[in-house]
């Protein structure tokens, strides 16, 4: 069965601590992995794709990396502004291609 | 680029009632539309995919009688709840793809709906 899994749950930073959040998943096959930033009682807000393995992308203070079976999404010297909630998201090639499969996503909070 | 568009961001009504979400492409035309359903620390589900000038396909377990879905133009696809009962109280968002992408989805931004 296709599986998103992410870790943590929740993490707290003080601003300017780097930190990693982790997607983990269980597909038979990977159209494309996406990363979504999501405000309280807001619909999410896309941020990248990426569709094979050792790909990166970069958008201000985050980058997100790829492997065979994970993502992760990388936060360089975080402010405040970047607290959200953080979605991924894959879309497997087997079935239909209008289908993605979210994790529970990581609710970051960040300090000043 | 990629606006979507979508009202009222918040609906509380009484059980029995049938509340009408409406979600719009701004800037571009979608010939396809999607429904998700979030409930509080759970993922984005899907609920139904709803096409342009014909019938809206629905996930396993999703009611389409109650659940109605309408596409009638390239912009515009609506979601109607009918017969709302309290646990239909969730948080509906819809979204939408660029023509021509496979994979990339921008969303409205939500819809909370209460029901009493």
């Amino acid at each position: 069965e296709d599986q998103v899994t992410q870790s943590p749950e929740a993490l707290r930073l003080q601003e300017g601590e780097s930190s990693s959040l982790n997607c983990s998943y269980t597909v038979s096959g990977l159209r494309g992995l996406f990363w979504y930033r999501q405000d309280p009682g807001k619909g999410p807000e896309f941020l990248f794709t990426l569709y094979s393995a050792g790909e990166e992308k970069e958008k201000e203070r985050l980058k997100a990396t790829l492997t065979k079976k994970e993502s992760f999404l990388h936060i360089t010297a975080p402010k405040p502004e970047d607290s959200a909630t953080y979605l991924c998201a894959v879309q497997p090639t087997g079935g239909a291609t209008n289908k993605l499969i979210f994790g529970t996503g990581t609710l970051l909070a960040v300090q000043p | 680029g990629a606006v979507v568009s979508q009202h009222p961001s918040r609906v509380i009504c009484k059980s029995g009632t049938s509340v009408k979400i409406e979600c719009r492409s701004l800037d571009f035309q979608a010939t396809t539309m999607f429904w998700y359903r979030q409930f509080p620390k759970q993922s984005l589900m899907l609920m139904a995919t709803s096409n342009e000038g014909s019938k809206a396909t629905y996930e396993q377990g999703v009611e389409k009688d109650k659940f109605l879905i309408n596409h009638a133009s390239l912009t515009l696809s609506t979601l109607t709840v009918t017969s709302a009962h309290p646990e239909d109280s969730s948080f509906y968002i819809c979204s939408a793809r660029l023509a021509g992408r496979t994979g990339e989805l921008f969303f409205g931004e939500g819809s909370r709906l209460t029901v009493l």
